[in-house]
């Protein structure tokens, strides 16, 4: 079956523009995440979706930071006026459900470069 | 604050050698934790994972990682590597019951044939 995926796989703008990254997740996995990896730095959380409630957007940095899901589909996170420190590899996942006992299966990633 | 530390971030060893990769977690309530392994090209995904019970944990691949509460550690075990296990390993928790990973930086594991 079809794993997660993420398009574009690689975007470079410029700063002050804004960007839109799309997840597609597993069919049938209510539960959808956004991280985002730095050079040299762990994983870090950014915001996740279950179901119809409203999302956990408690590790978005900045209000530059939005994201959106339909349903229990496709999501997209938006970057108003990229900065530099932006850049970063935006990672996608998602699960059956809700909470640590469901695998979150991750997504290959959008590589974000901002110049 | 709820963080996750890994001791190495650059690990070199020959095919054959024993490996053992540090973890250690902030206090921050129940704790879930788990190893993530992302090989060069592919996603990451799931070695193994702690929910409760033993404490010695096997997942797949051979390895293996013990929860010990006293010292807030989870540390990733192989006795005797492989070139194939040439990847980045990630180790990750989760606080209270809740969805969201607390991700360590990451080690780099270099495996020489």
């Amino acid at each position: 079956g079809a794993g997660v995926s993420q398009s574009p796989s690689n975007k470079v703008t410029e700063k002050g523009k804004d960007v839109e990254l799309r997840c597609d997740p597993i069919s049938g996995h209510t539960a959808l995440y956004w991280y985002r990896q730095r050079l040299g730095q762990g994983l870090e959380f950014l915001i996740y979706f279950q179901g119809n409630s409203a999302p956990d957007k408690s590790g978005l940095p900045s209000d530059r930071f939005s994201a959106e899901r339909t349903g229990e589909s496709v999501s997209t996170l938006t970057i108003q006026r990229t900065q530099q420190e932006d850049s970063a590899v935006y990672l996608c996942a998602s699960s059956l459900g809700q909470g640590h006992y469901n695998e979150q299966f991750f997504g290959p990633g959008t590589r974000l470069t901002v110049l | 604050a709820q963080s996750v530390s890994q001791h190495n971030h650059h690990v070199i060893l020959s095919e054959a050698a024993s490996l053992e990769l540090g973890c250690n977690y902030s206090y921050g309530g129940t704790v879930n934790l788990f190893w993530y392994v992302q090989y060069p090209g592919q996603h990451l995904q799931l070695l193994l994972k702690y929910f409760s019970g033993d404490p010695l944990v096997k997942g797949i691949k051979g390895f293996e990682a013990e929860f010990i509460k006293s010292k807030f550690s989870f540390n990733l075990r192989k006795p005797s590597v492989q070139w194939s296990d040439t990847a980045e390993y990630f180790c990750a928790v989760t606080y209270n019951q809740g969805g969201k990973l607390i991700f360590g930086q990451g080690t780099e594991l270099s495996v020489k044939p």
